[in-house]
């Protein structure tokens, strides 16, 4: 079974130039998450969704960030645009049953300079 | 509101000792889970452990048991003979089933 697929590896982009982030969950998980790990931090949660609904976004910057997850599958992260502090690693997620915990992806380590 | 403190920023513990990470939880939720990653220095967040606030079990998982303290809301991980890949970060993380909130994180190192 392939994990959560996460693109790209890496990304370095100049500040206010727009990023786009994907992931493909693991096949069968209804439940995605978005989570931003700064440096020497533990990850912190921007959006959930289940299937294609977003159940919570409350801690996403709603002026620069944004999010889909069409048909309830793969989805993208988009920062437009990115500053300074937008500098982390994206981590997404999924599970079916988060009793049993998320899987993560690899994530995206994001320099923005 | 949740929150997680683990007051433990590096530990070190020699290859094939046992080793106890710190976890701390806040909530007013009477129903919660309680969960334990590691990041290796690759990156991924690897599961490890859960365990549910009405268990009346501590979880266990191969070398890695959770030594759940209901009344003093603590959730220790407790790494039994260490191997040097155990070196990594280690994350405790509380959730009612949804979203989870993680600590600041743990660094272990694990020496010869």
């Amino acid at each position: 079974e392939a994990g959560v697929v996460q693109s790209p590896r890496y990304k370095i982009i100049e500040k206010k130039q727009p990023v786009a982030f994907w992931c493909n969950p693991i096949s069968g998980h209804n439940t995605l998450y978005w989570y931003r790990q700064n440096l020497g931090q533990g990850p912190e949660l921007l959006i959930r969704y289940e299937n294609e609904e977003a159940v919570d976004d409350s801690q996403l910057p709603k002026d620069r960030f944004s999010a889909e997850r069409l048909k309830g599958v793969d989805s993208t992260l988009k920062i437009q645009p990115a500053e300074l502090g937008d500098s982390a690693v994206y981590l997404c997620a999924s599970t079916a049953d988060p009793r049993y915990g998320y899987t993560f992806g690899s994530g995206t380590r994001l320099t923005v300079v | 509101a949740q929150k997680i403190t683990q007051t433990q920023p590096g530990m070190f513990v020699q290859e094939k000792e046992a080793v106890t990470l710190d976890c701390t939880y806040d909530t007013s939720d009477p129903s919660y889970g309680l969960f334990w990653y590691k990041q290796p220095s690759s990156g991924e967040m690897i599961f490890l452990i859960y365990q549910g606030s009405y268990d009346q079990q501590n979880a266990t998982e191969g070398r890695y048991s959770l030594n759940f303290q209901k009344a003093r809301k603590s959730a220790n991980l407790v790494i039994s003979a260490s191997q040097l890949g155990d070196s990594a970060m280690y994350f405790c993380a509380m959730g009612r089933y949804s979203t989870l909130t993680f600590g600041k994180g743990t660094m272990l190192l694990v020496s010869p």
